[in-house]
């Protein structure tokens, strides 16, 4: 039962666009939502997070943006740059229970940006 | 200069044996982490610990153990038991708020023969 889905696995797109990156979840009490980004045979660095308080989250080139009725979230890097080729992981938590520090992960989206 | 160091990047172990994983960091964070990654697949939690000289059990804790005896140090021993070790072991740590950023090292590829 996958609880964060990425259903893009990959994403291309020409340098100077905009990437829109998705991410949906199905689990109502998730209310702290973060992006990871991800270069091969390297850990994941942080991006941006967002509270369920909120509808968006600016900083910098990165946007994220929370749809609460849908369950959405997306992730708009503008303007795209090479150096943003990577995968990107939506990541998700939820108050209480034994487990109230997991982060719940999707399986990622790779982002491929073209010179 | 802080950070989450983890070593050795590259381990290859026999099929059989125990292995420990390595995890540091300098952050002065108490929490700590361990998770895994599959290709084609998300991070799934192991193990974490929300201060020294405790830990709880994450989603795939089954054959693998874990120690927290000293604040920066959260080691990870993957036994004979674990039926698919061989995979990308990823360590964090972070403040001990729910929303408190989680910090990842560089991780350890472990491939078991």
């Amino acid at each position: 039962d996958q609880q964060v889905k990425q259903n893009s696995p990959s994403l291309s797109v020409q340098e100077g666009r905009i990437s829109i990156l998705n991410c949906d979840y199905t689990n109502s009490m998730f209310d702290y939502f973060l992006w990871y980004k991800k270069y091969p045979a390297e850990g994941p660095t942080f991006l941006i997070s967002i509270s369920s308080i909120k509808d968006k989250n600016e900083d910098g080139r990165f946007t994220v943006f929370l749809n609460k009725s849908a369950k959405h979230l997306s992730l708009h890097i503008v303007p795209s740059q090479p150096g943003d080729s990577a995968v990107y992981f939506c990541a998700a938590s939820a108050p209480g229970g034994g487990s109230n520090y997991k982060l719940t992960f999707g399986k990622g989206t790779l982002l491929t940006v073209n010179p | 200069d802080g950070g989450i160091t983890q070593s050795p990047k590259y381990l290859f172990r026999k099929e059989g044996q125990n292995v420990t994983l390595s995890c540091e960091q300098n952050l002065n964070h108490d929490a700590m982490y361990w998770y895994r990654q599959d290709p084609g697949q998300g991070l799934r939690l192991i193990y974490y610990s929300q201060i020294v000289n405790d830990f709880q059990k994450g989603d795939i804790a089954e054959g693998y153990s874990v120690s927290r005896e000293k604040k920066e140090s959260f080691p990870l021993t993957v036994t004979s038991a674990q039926k698919n070790p061989t995979a990308f072991y990823l360590c964090a740590s972070s403040d001990r708020g729910r929303t408190d950023t989680q910090y990842f090292g560089p991780g350890t590829r472990l491939t078991v023969l």
